[in-house]
């Protein structure tokens, strides 16, 4: 079975701190891994998904995310956080482009 | 402009009653997907659909059912069986099923709540 874990339900930055958030996955199969943003009362956003062609993938909004197989992670990180990069970031896992297994949800904060 | 509507935004329910959340897209995907978000839960899989005319249940269907009769619509009710309906429900389509990477794209999501 597939599932993800995401280190850390809250996390605070300052604005232009480096952003880190955690996400472990646990596949018995190669996964298809995907980072999505959500604003308050909105829907989710793609940020970035991992096809396999790439470790290092490259999202919107200067966002990326490495796939380290070793470790079973896919860390999404930015360089400089900016005080509308505040919102909640979800990791997920699919298969086969089935349907999508979601972490438990990352809050960040980004102080002035 | 191709995407996934919701509605309504926000729902209020009285204790006893069915209630049915719209969800259509115009993208020409196969799949569907309802999911709940409840604070610090994440998002859990209700019910999918990847063809008309059959679905799938997810990790919480119990209180729910589902209908796919056309490949833009796949709207969701919350039975009077839902003790704890009280949530935020997000739609989800994607392009096909088993190929490859396929990402979810989601609707603005309907605020249902008990009163």
């Amino acid at each position: 079975a597939q599932s993800v874990t995401q280190l850390g339900s809250h996390v605070s930055v300052s604005e232009g701190a480096l952003v880190l958030l955690r996400c472990n996955y646990s596949s018995s199969v190669p996964p298809y891994l995907f980072w999505y943003v959500q604003y308050p009362n909105q829907g989710l956003q793609l940020l970035l998904k991992y096809t396999s062609a790439a470790t290092l993938v490259k999202g919107i909004n200067g966002f990326e995310a490495e796939f380290k197989k070793s470790e079973t992670s896919f860390h999404l990180t930015k360089p400089s956080a900016h005080m509308s990069d505040a919102a909640e970031y979800f990791c997920a896992v699919s298969h086969q482009g089935g349907k999508l297994i979601f972490g438990q949800g990352t809050e960040l904060s980004v102080k002035p | 402009d191709g995407g996934i509507t919701q509605s309504p935004k926000y729902l209020f329910r009285k204790e006893g009653q069915n209630v049915t959340l719209s969800c259509e897209q115009n993208l020409n995907h196969d799949a569907m997907y309802w999911y709940r978000q409840d604070p610090g839960q994440g998002l859990r899989l209700i019910y999918y659909s990847q063809i008309v005319n059959d679905f799938q249940k997810g990790d919480i269907a119990e209180g729910y059912s589902v209908s796919r009769e056309k490949k833009e619509s796949f709207p969701l009710t919350v039975t009077s069986a839902q003790k704890n309906p009280t949530a935020f429900y997000l739609c989800a389509s994607s392009i096909s099923r088993g190929q490859g990477p396929t990402e979810a794209f989601f609707g603005q999501g309907t605020r249902l709540t008990v009163v």
